[in-house]
């Protein structure tokens, strides 16, 4: 069975501090993806990244970055100097085979100006 | 370019009471998903719909059915609505094979 940690059930950041979302994954499959996905309060999910199990390069995209690392099934999110528009409500999924994805709870991150 | 577009956007409904939601696809996408988001809980999957037909399904009950039409828009129903039915549906699509989902805007479902 695949599962989704995400501890952090509340994050609040002042504006251009940088903030790390934590998530965990478990799945016995070799072969994964992992994503982030943005819930602003309008509640549509939108899409961050894409990650392959093979691939364990993080990505720089902007403000946010990713680190992946299998030894510890973690999918780390980094947004580098926050802003009030990246407050909301963040998801870390995991599809595995060809399975659906499963979502972890969800950090909610507040950005105070 | 479209994106994933769902409807109603809000609805009320009592116990008992049947829904159906809908959803439309993003351009050149042929595979729906339906997830169900409790509040302060992440989404549930529901079940897929690829080729017109359910493919897979989550821990849901028979009352949560689908349906997948030629142009790849897709229903949800749920029937006897329960108050626990509350909550906001997603639809996602996606392309052919392990594709990334892209959501729709979520119809917002309170039941009373």
């Amino acid at each position: 069975a695949q599962k989704v940690t995400q501890a952090q059930t509340e994050i609040s950041v002042v504006e251009k501090e940088d903030v790390t979302l934590d998530c965990v994954y478990e799945t016995r499959d070799t072969t994964y993806y992992l994503f982030w996905y943005k819930q602003p309060p309008s509640g549509e999910l939108v899409f961050l990244i894409r990650r392959n199990s093979f691939d364990e390069q993080n990505e720089i995209s902007g403000r946010y970055s990713w680190n992946f690392q299998k030894s510890t099934s973690s999918f780390n999110f980094t947004i580098t100097a926050s802003q009030v528009v990246d407050s909301a409500v963040y998801f870390c999924a995991l599809s595995a085979g060809n399975t659906p994805l499963v979502f972890g709870k969800g950090t909610r991150l507040s950005v105070i100006a | 370019d479209a994106g994933v577009t769902q409807s109603p956007t809000h609805l009320i409904k009592t116990r008992g009471q049947q829904v159906t939601l809908r959803c439309s696809p993003k351009s050149g996408h042929d595979t729906v998903s339906w997830y169900q988001q409790a509040l302060g809980q992440g989404p549930q999957f529901i079940f897929q719909y690829y080729e017109e037909e359910e493919r897979q399904r989550g821990n849901f009950p028979d009352r949560f059915s689908g349906h997948q039409f030629p142009n790849y828009s897709s229903e949800l129903n749920v029937n006897a609505l329960l108050l626990g039915d509350s909550a906001l549906y997603l639809c996602a699509s996606s392309s052919p094979g392990l594709g990334t989902q892209y959501f729709g805007p979520g119809t917002r479902l309170l039941v009373l």
